[in-house]
């Protein structure tokens, strides 16, 4: 079982350069969210996506931009790229946007930029 | 203002016996929490929930205890083993919403054969 997979695993960019983070899930879930962890903080959601077609603003959504692609695939762009935005991403899905519905994480990308 | 708290970072114990990993949240609005594992170089997984209406889920070694009066919740494991060494992370969610998910920093958890 995949489950929630996230490309690439690492990155190292230049200020100043775009990238496009891909997720993709295959357990026909409705919603998908984008996380950034930094050292010895929790998780901060950046945007997420309650069903197909929608997508909203989390905690921390400043110079980043996301796209639904469909029902299984939820990607993040970095437009230009910022040293502070060096960290490590983690994609989710939930069956929906219920609190009780436990997220699914994929494994990450580990983001560096210099 | 940080509203889940995790106020130790580590916490090393033997194998075999118990571990208990505490939370505290100061929004009284929160009404499901969530621990979650995380392993180097791994996503979190979903370990253990409860939610508000209840004061204790438990599942195999692992159960979580609410306290709403003190807004504190426990999570035990027991009995600990050297596979449970990971970091937990403590989640809380209010609304019924899952994108209002807020996150601890973690506690590293370190179980010693």
């Amino acid at each position: 079982n995949a489950g929630v997979t996230q490309t690439p695993k690492f990155q190292v960019l230049k200020t100043g350069q775009s990238m496009t983070l891909q997720c993709a899930q295959d357990m026909n879930h409705n919603s998908m969210y984008w996380y950034r962890q930094d050292p010895g903080m929790g998780l901060r959601l950046i945007y997420y996506s309650a069903s197909e077609g929608t997508t909203d603003k989390g905690e921390v959504p400043n110079g980043y931009n996301v796209s639904r692609l469909n029902k299984r695939e939820f990607s993040l762009r970095l437009e230009s790229a910022a040293p502070s935005q060096t960290s490590v991403y983690f994609c989710a899905s939930s069956a929906g946007p219920d609190g009780s519905e436990a997220q699914h994480f994929g494994d990450g990308t580990r983001l560096s930029i210099l | 203002d940080q509203q889940v708290k995790q106020n130790s970072p580590s916490l090393s114990v033997q194998e075999g016996r118990i571990s208990i990993l505490n939370c505290d949240y100061t929004n009284s609005m929160f009404d499901y929490f969530l621990w979650y594992k995380k392993y180097p170089a791994e996503g979190p997984t979903f370990l253990i929930s409860i939610s508000s209406i209840k004061d204790k889920n438990e599942d195999g070694r692992f159960t979580v205890f609410l306290n709403k009066s003190a807004k504190h919740l426990s999570l035990h494991i027991v009995p600990s083993q050297p596979g449970d060494s990971a970091v937990y992370f403590c989640a809380a969610n209010s609304g019924g919403s899952n994108y209002k998910l807020t996150f601890g920093k973690g506690t590293l958890l370190t179980v010693n054969p």
